[in-house]
Protein backbone atom coordinates (compact mmCIF):
# COMPACT_ATOMS: atom_id res chain seq x y z
CA UNK A 1 0.00 0.00 0.00
CA UNK A 2 1.37 3.40 -1.33
CA UNK A 3 1.76 6.37 1.10
CA UNK A 4 0.69 8.57 -1.76
CA UNK A 5 -2.16 7.64 -3.92
CA UNK A 6 -2.51 8.09 -7.73
CA UNK A 7 -5.19 6.59 -10.04
CA UNK A 8 -3.80 3.35 -11.70
CA UNK A 9 -4.52 4.25 -15.05
CA UNK A 10 -5.41 6.92 -17.38
CA UNK A 11 -6.15 7.19 -21.28
CA UNK A 12 -6.40 9.89 -23.15
CA UNK A 13 -6.75 10.44 -26.97
CA UNK A 14 -3.92 11.81 -28.78
CA UNK A 15 -4.15 15.96 -28.62
CA UNK A 16 -6.20 16.06 -25.63
CA UNK A 17 -4.87 16.60 -22.12
CA UNK A 18 -4.73 14.42 -18.98
CA UNK A 19 -4.19 15.62 -15.13
CA UNK A 20 -3.12 12.77 -12.93
CA UNK A 21 -3.94 13.64 -8.89
CA UNK A 22 -1.45 12.04 -5.86
CA UNK A 23 -2.84 12.57 -2.71
CA UNK A 24 -0.81 12.80 0.52
CA UNK A 25 -0.88 13.74 4.12
CA UNK A 26 0.87 16.81 6.69
CA UNK A 27 4.27 14.72 6.76
CA UNK A 28 5.43 14.36 2.86
CA UNK A 29 3.20 16.66 0.31
CA UNK A 30 1.74 18.58 3.15
CA UNK A 31 5.22 19.71 3.71
CA UNK A 32 7.59 18.87 1.47
CA UNK A 33 7.86 19.54 -2.37
CA UNK A 34 6.57 16.95 -4.71
CA UNK A 35 8.90 15.33 -7.38
CA UNK A 36 7.18 14.12 -10.32
CA UNK A 37 8.83 10.78 -12.66
CA UNK A 38 8.33 9.25 -16.03
CA UNK A 39 8.87 5.88 -16.57
CA UNK A 40 8.94 3.54 -19.79
CA UNK A 41 9.04 -0.15 -19.72
CA UNK A 42 11.78 -2.01 -18.89
CA UNK A 43 13.81 1.76 -18.40
CA UNK A 44 14.89 3.47 -15.19
CA UNK A 45 12.46 6.50 -14.04
CA UNK A 46 13.65 9.93 -15.52
CA UNK A 47 12.93 12.98 -13.48
CA UNK A 48 9.59 15.14 -15.49
CA UNK A 49 9.15 17.48 -12.27
CA UNK A 50 10.81 18.76 -9.04
CA UNK A 51 10.06 21.09 -6.41
CA UNK A 52 6.03 21.14 -7.30
CA UNK A 53 6.28 22.72 -10.69
CA UNK A 54 9.89 22.90 -12.26
CA UNK A 55 11.32 21.43 -15.57
CA UNK A 56 14.54 19.85 -16.22
CA UNK A 57 15.85 21.23 -19.57
CA UNK A 58 14.72 18.92 -22.09
CA UNK A 59 11.17 18.17 -20.56
CA UNK A 60 9.10 19.79 -22.65
CA UNK A 61 6.65 22.30 -21.67
CA UNK A 62 3.61 20.67 -22.25
CA UNK A 63 4.48 19.00 -19.25
CA UNK A 64 3.26 20.97 -15.85
CA UNK A 65 2.98 19.97 -11.92
CA UNK A 66 1.64 21.70 -9.40
CA UNK A 67 0.09 21.49 -5.45
CA UNK A 68 -2.22 22.53 -3.32
CA UNK A 69 -1.90 21.29 0.35
CA UNK A 70 -1.43 17.78 0.67
CA UNK A 71 -2.12 16.87 -3.25
CA UNK A 72 -0.51 17.36 -6.13
CA UNK A 73 -0.70 17.20 -9.85
CA UNK A 74 0.38 16.59 -13.60
CA UNK A 75 -1.20 17.73 -16.45
CA UNK A 76 0.17 16.63 -19.81
CA UNK A 77 -1.45 18.59 -22.59
CA UNK A 78 -1.41 18.02 -26.49
CA UNK A 79 -0.47 14.29 -25.46
CA UNK A 80 1.48 12.34 -27.86
CA UNK A 81 1.94 9.10 -28.18
CA UNK A 82 5.59 9.12 -26.62
CA UNK A 83 3.97 10.35 -23.55
CA UNK A 84 2.82 6.52 -23.32
CA UNK A 85 4.80 5.47 -19.55
CA UNK A 86 4.08 5.53 -16.14
CA UNK A 87 4.00 8.57 -14.14
CA UNK A 88 4.67 8.71 -10.35
CA UNK A 89 4.71 11.22 -7.56
CA UNK A 90 6.79 11.53 -4.87
CA UNK A 91 8.11 13.03 -1.44
CA UNK A 92 10.45 13.02 1.12
CA UNK A 93 8.25 11.97 4.45
CA UNK A 94 9.02 13.66 7.98
CA UNK A 95 6.95 10.71 9.98
CA UNK A 96 8.10 8.10 8.49
CA UNK A 97 11.79 9.59 7.76
CA UNK A 98 12.05 8.23 4.52
CA UNK A 99 10.89 9.00 0.20
CA UNK A 100 7.52 7.64 -0.01
CA UNK A 101 6.22 7.16 -4.02
CA UNK A 102 3.16 7.23 -4.90
CA UNK A 103 1.81 3.91 -6.57
CA UNK A 104 1.99 5.25 -9.89
CA UNK A 105 -0.47 6.09 -13.12
CA UNK A 106 0.01 4.32 -16.29
CA UNK A 107 -1.31 6.15 -19.32
CA UNK A 108 -2.38 5.54 -22.02
CA UNK A 109 -2.74 6.95 -25.44
CA UNK A 110 -5.36 5.73 -27.33
CA UNK B 1 28.42 13.11 -17.68
CA UNK B 2 27.07 11.32 -14.66
CA UNK B 3 27.03 7.74 -14.86
CA UNK B 4 25.34 5.29 -12.38
CA UNK B 5 26.46 1.17 -12.67
CA UNK B 6 25.01 -0.61 -10.07
CA UNK B 7 26.45 -4.90 -9.97
CA UNK B 8 26.27 -7.39 -7.84
CA UNK B 9 22.48 -8.51 -8.59
CA UNK B 10 21.51 -12.30 -9.52
CA UNK B 11 19.79 -15.13 -7.19
CA UNK B 12 19.66 -15.03 -3.90
CA UNK B 13 18.83 -17.54 -1.44
CA UNK B 14 16.09 -16.95 1.04
CA UNK B 15 17.23 -16.00 3.99
CA UNK B 16 20.30 -15.44 2.59
CA UNK B 17 22.83 -12.63 1.88
CA UNK B 18 23.72 -10.44 -1.60
CA UNK B 19 25.73 -6.91 -2.00
CA UNK B 20 24.65 -4.51 -4.28
CA UNK B 21 27.29 -2.44 -5.46
CA UNK B 22 26.70 1.32 -7.49
CA UNK B 23 29.88 3.06 -8.69
CA UNK B 24 29.32 6.54 -9.43
CA UNK B 25 31.29 8.91 -11.75
CA UNK B 26 31.17 12.15 -13.82
CA UNK B 27 30.32 14.10 -10.81
CA UNK B 28 31.64 14.30 -7.20
CA UNK B 29 29.50 11.58 -5.34
CA UNK B 30 31.05 12.66 -1.79
CA UNK B 31 28.88 15.69 -2.23
CA UNK B 32 25.44 14.32 -2.95
CA UNK B 33 23.28 12.02 -1.25
CA UNK B 34 22.75 8.68 -3.07
CA UNK B 35 19.83 6.55 -2.29
CA UNK B 36 18.48 2.59 -3.82
CA UNK B 37 15.18 2.60 -4.89
CA UNK B 38 13.79 -0.98 -5.89
CA UNK B 39 10.43 -2.33 -8.02
CA UNK B 40 9.20 -5.68 -7.56
CA UNK B 41 7.99 -7.08 -11.17
CA UNK B 42 4.62 -5.44 -12.31
CA UNK B 43 4.89 -2.79 -9.69
CA UNK B 44 5.59 1.09 -8.37
CA UNK B 45 8.76 2.17 -7.06
CA UNK B 46 9.90 1.70 -3.58
CA UNK B 47 12.90 3.69 -1.76
CA UNK B 48 14.76 1.65 0.07
CA UNK B 49 17.69 3.11 1.74
CA UNK B 50 19.62 6.87 1.54
CA UNK B 51 23.31 7.70 2.95
CA UNK B 52 24.89 11.35 2.97
CA UNK B 53 27.72 12.13 1.25
CA UNK B 54 29.96 11.48 3.99
CA UNK B 55 28.41 8.52 4.84
CA UNK B 56 27.88 9.34 8.64
CA UNK B 57 23.77 9.48 8.45
CA UNK B 58 21.65 7.11 6.40
CA UNK B 59 17.87 6.14 6.13
CA UNK B 60 16.45 3.17 5.70
CA UNK B 61 12.76 2.07 4.97
CA UNK B 62 10.79 0.03 7.33
CA UNK B 63 10.24 -3.22 4.89
CA UNK B 64 14.34 -3.44 5.04
CA UNK B 65 15.35 -1.88 8.29
CA UNK B 66 17.23 -4.25 10.27
CA UNK B 67 18.08 -6.31 7.23
CA UNK B 68 19.73 -4.37 4.38
CA UNK B 69 22.57 -1.94 5.12
CA UNK B 70 23.16 0.93 2.57
CA UNK B 71 27.03 1.83 2.86
CA UNK B 72 29.80 3.93 0.94
CA UNK B 73 33.11 4.23 0.18
CA UNK B 74 34.13 6.88 -1.98
CA UNK B 75 32.18 6.60 -5.40
CA UNK B 76 30.88 3.40 -4.58
CA UNK B 77 27.93 3.22 -3.21
CA UNK B 78 26.50 -0.28 -1.31
CA UNK B 79 23.65 -2.33 -0.02
CA UNK B 80 24.22 -5.28 2.41
CA UNK B 81 21.35 -7.16 1.85
CA UNK B 82 20.46 -9.46 4.76
CA UNK B 83 17.74 -12.03 5.53
CA UNK B 84 16.45 -12.17 1.83
CA UNK B 85 13.16 -13.24 1.05
CA UNK B 86 10.78 -13.48 -1.97
CA UNK B 87 9.59 -9.86 -1.59
CA UNK B 88 12.66 -8.76 -1.75
CA UNK B 89 12.43 -9.59 -5.20
CA UNK B 90 13.23 -6.62 -7.42
CA UNK B 91 15.06 -4.05 -9.84
CA UNK B 92 17.22 -2.32 -7.56
CA UNK B 93 18.20 1.29 -8.65
CA UNK B 94 21.19 3.13 -7.87
CA UNK B 95 20.22 7.08 -7.63
CA UNK B 96 21.46 9.87 -6.93
CA UNK B 97 19.87 12.97 -4.91
CA UNK B 98 20.04 16.39 -6.26
CA UNK B 99 22.40 18.78 -3.97
CA UNK B 100 19.94 21.38 -2.16
CA UNK B 101 16.98 21.37 -0.19
CA UNK B 102 14.29 19.58 -2.28
CA UNK B 103 14.70 15.69 -1.96
CA UNK B 104 14.29 14.27 -5.37
CA UNK B 105 16.84 12.18 -7.94
CA UNK B 106 18.43 13.44 -11.20
CA UNK B 107 19.95 10.42 -11.94
CA UNK B 108 19.18 7.02 -12.17
CA UNK B 109 20.94 3.73 -12.94
CA UNK B 110 19.76 1.39 -15.11
CA UNK B 111 19.02 -1.18 -12.19
CA UNK B 112 20.06 -4.64 -11.64
CA UNK B 113 17.67 -7.48 -10.81
CA UNK B 114 17.49 -9.73 -7.57
CA UNK B 115 15.89 -12.31 -7.10
CA UNK B 116 15.40 -14.31 -4.15
CA UNK B 117 14.01 -18.00 -4.45
CA UNK B 118 15.23 -21.60 -3.26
Amino acid sequence: QSVLTQPPSASVTPGQRVTISCSGSSSNIGSNSVTWYQQFPGTAPKLLIFSNNQRPSGVPDRFSGSKSGTSASLAISGLQSEDEADYYCAAWDDSLSGYVFGSGTKVTVL
Amino acid sequence: EVHLGESGGGLGQPGGSLTLSCTASGFSSRSFVMSWVRQAPGKGLEWVADISGPGDNTHHAGSVRGRFTISRDNSTVYLQMNSLTAEDTAIYYCAKRHGGNFYYFDHWGQGILVTVSS
